[in-house]
């Protein structure tokens, strides 16, 4: 089934702390996972992305996770500040598929 | 330098009216995406387009039109606007790299009253 979960569907943290976005999936075709990042007003962007042949990625402040045996992934924002406040939406993609199946999103307030 | 851009970013239109959504990459991209964004839905995939000429459904088509005239450009079209329409909507431009990365547009706020 084509479908990506994500939870939770809201989330508030305080300035500094670590933030953790999950999400599964049950296609096991899917074998890109990218998460965007989206500012209120505006359309989503490429946050970071991760292939199913790697268990992580960094980039700064954001890392994902990938666990293929359980088919779940994660991100986790590291001394978290309130310009990270927006909706994160995780995604899967097999290849050579047009589609992108997109998570329905997870709103992040960081409160200073 | 904006590489997606949407047009208009707002309209309101009437029940039963034709509307225009108009969407320009300049990415040089051959696919091109429409979703509409609903507060508990997410994302979702209304039509597709792999090249010019061609169009495709994705989840939630009915009620919907597209047309790709060329590469950088792709219109999405509600013949009967309804209020269920009521979204926002926004392109995206993707190519079959690598990075697989969509690139959205700022959106379209459309009010079907």
């Amino acid at each position: 089934q084509q479908q990506v979960r994500q939870s939770p569907q809201s989330l508030t943290v305080w300035e500094g702390g670590t933030t953790v976005l999950t999400c599964s999936y049950e296609d096991s075709t899917f074998n890109y996972f990218p998460w965007y990042q989206q500012f209120p007003g505006e359309g989503p962007a490429l946050l970071i992305s991760i292939l199913s042949v790697s268990d992580k990625k960094e980039d700064g402040r954001f890392t994902t996770f990938f666990n293929k045996r359980e088919k779940k992934l994660s991100l986790h924002i590291i001394d978290s500040q309130p310009g990270d406040s927006a909706t994160y939406f995780c995604a899967a993609k097999s290849t050579n598929a047009y589609k992108v199946i997109f998570g329905k999103g997870t709103h992040l307030h960081v409160l200073p | 330098e904006a590489a997606v851009t949407q047009s208009p970013r707002n309209k309101v239109a009437v029940t039963g009216g034709k509307v225009t959504l108009s969407c320009n990459q300049t990415n040089n991209h051959n696919n091109m995406y429409w979703y509409r964004q609903d507060t508990g839905h997410g994302l979702r995939l209304i039509h597709y387009s792999y090249g010019a000429g061609s169009t495709e459904k994705g989840d939630i088509p009915d009620g919907y039109k597209a047309s790709r005239p060329s590469q950088e450009n792709f219109s999405l079209i509600l013949e009967l606007a309804t209020p269920s329409q009521t979204s926002v909507y926004f392109c995206a431009s993707g190519d079959r790299s690598f990075s697989y990365e969509q690139y959205f547009g700022p959106g379209t706020r459309l009010t079907v009253l």
